[in-house]
């Protein structure tokens, strides 16, 4: 049983494309995490979002946590090649450890 | 400090064979944190260091598994007797208290 559920599992659109990552749970976490992973490499920390409705923005990237601190999503817009990647979604409960979700294989063709 | 070092990179081994494999964190973490990922899926949680000290071990961490930090800076991760559905990537993280940097991961193939 997956606690973190991301969709979509794989997403191709065209560069120029805007797209949304959701990540959902029926848990609470204290915190949430976004990271992006590429092949044979450990995550690397895009964000972290602490309180409920909290949205925080990365260049493109606008990260958003639900309001009862169960959810979250990621949106990009005008995608490019070099956001081509593995995206996670973890949840961390009480700064112990982080719970993943099975991540989104995002592609962005030229 | 160049971050969270794994070593090896990659470990090609055959099955009923024992590995090692260790993690050197970020010199002013004191939690640890090993963890699994499988093709396709996101790492899973296998065990948590609070300096030296053991905090937590997954389910997943079977006897076969075994975890140190002897001396609250590097860890090893042991596996004996290797299976094939052992065959994942192995991760560590440190972290200070809030916030994790990952190393680059072990490459664990049992053939």
């Amino acid at each position: 049983t997956q606690l973190l559920e991301q969709s979509p599992q794989f997403l191709s659109i065209q560069e120029g494309e805007n797209l949304t990552v959701y990540c959902n749970s029926s848990s609470v976490f204290s915190s949430l995490q976004w990271y992006r992973q590429e092949p044979g490499e450990g995550p690397v920390l895009l964000v972290t979002v602490v309180t409920g409705g909290e949205v925080k923005k990365l260049k493109r990237l606008t990260f958003q946590f639900g309001d009862a601190r169960k959810d979250s999503s990621l949106h990009i817009t005008a995608a490019q090649p070099g956001d081509t990647g593995l995206y996670l979604c973890a949840g961390e409960r009480g700064a112990q450890k982080l719970v993943f979700g099975q991540g989104t294989r995002l592609t962005i063709n030229p | 400090d160049t971050g969270v070092s794994q070593d090896p990179r990659h470990k090609i081994t055959k099955r009923g064979q024992n590995v090692t494999f260790r993690c050197d964190p970020i010199s002013e973490h004191n939690r640890l944190y090993w963890y699994r990922q499988t093709l396709g899926q996101g790492p899973e949680f296998l065990t948590y260091f609070q300096n030296e000290a053991q905090l937590e071990k997954s389910r997943l961490l079977s006897d076969r598994f075994s975890a140190e930090r002897p001396k609250g800076s590097f860890s090893t991760l042991e596996i004996q007797r290797t299976e094939q559905g052992d065959s994942a990537m192995y991760l560590c993280a440190s972290s200070p208290q809030w916030g994790y940097t990952f190393g680059s991961g072990t490459r664990l193939t049992v053939v």
